[in-house]
């Protein structure tokens, strides 16, 4: 099977850097996403990793290490409606499908 | 990107009755798409995978005479909650996967059993 961990919740400031961080555990890889939810709104994709290294759109970056087991994503410039949940996700081979990760609540604070 | 749809966005039925939910696809085929469900603040679920023109895919302990699907074209597939009562209100989510890596989310559907 697959599994997910992230930090449940991280807080910043305005205008700071975050990381979130995902370990995973997965039989059969092929990539990591990362996806952000607003409350009462529906995920929407933020980046993927398929290969080992950093991926950059913007002011969030995403890394990928296959032999750890890890990725991360990083907000830059962070402003307050960045505050949302943010989840990694691994392709299920079997159920081909997407397993998330438990999430991590971002707040922004002025 | 491409665009799914989901509706209602919002409904409240009272317990015993059945509600139906559509999800479409609207500027792609989608032969695959996927049903979530996840309560407050929790993570999405896999309930089922919707395959069109056969019988879906459950996840181990998601009844499926509860929860019917149907994916009767390209564009739709629609989840009916059967019978629903107070423990089956949540966010209940559809995707579809496009030819690459990502997964286009419908707006979700917030069900709300009296």
């Amino acid at each position: 099977g697959q599994s997910l961990e992230q930090p449940s919740e991280v807080t910043a400031v305005e205008g700071a850097i975050v990381q979130i961080n995902c370990t995973y555990q997965t039989s059969g890889f092929y990539g990591l996403s990362w996806y952000q939810q607003h409350d009462g709104g529906a995920p929407t994709f933020l980046s993927y990793n398929g290969l080992d290294g950093l991926e950059e759109t913007g002011r969030f970056s995403s890394f990928l290490s296959r032999s750890d087991s890890y990725g991360y994503l990083l907000l830059q410039e962070l402003q307050m409606k960045d505050s949302a949940s943010y989840f990694c996700a691994v392709w299920d081979t079997g159920r081909r499908a997407l397993t998330f990760g438990s999430g991590t609540r971002l707040q922004v604070q002025p | 990107g491409a665009v799914v749809s989901q509706h209602p966005s919002r409904v409240i039925c009272k317990s015993g009755t059945s509600v139906k939910i559509e999800c479409r696809s609207l500027d792609f085929q989608a032969t695959t798409m996927f049903w979530y469900r996840q309560f407050p603040k929790q993570s999405l679920m896999l309930m089922a995978t919707s395959n069109e023109g056969s019988k879906a895919t459950y996840e181990q302990g998601v009844e499926k005479d509860k929860f019917l699907i149907n994916h009767a074209s390209l564009t739709l597939s629609t989840l009916t909650v059967t019978s629903a009562h107070p423990e089956d209100s949540s966010f209940y989510i559809c995707s579809a996967p496009d030819t690459g890596s990502e997964q286009y989310f419908g707006p979700g559907t917030r069900l709300t059993v009296t």
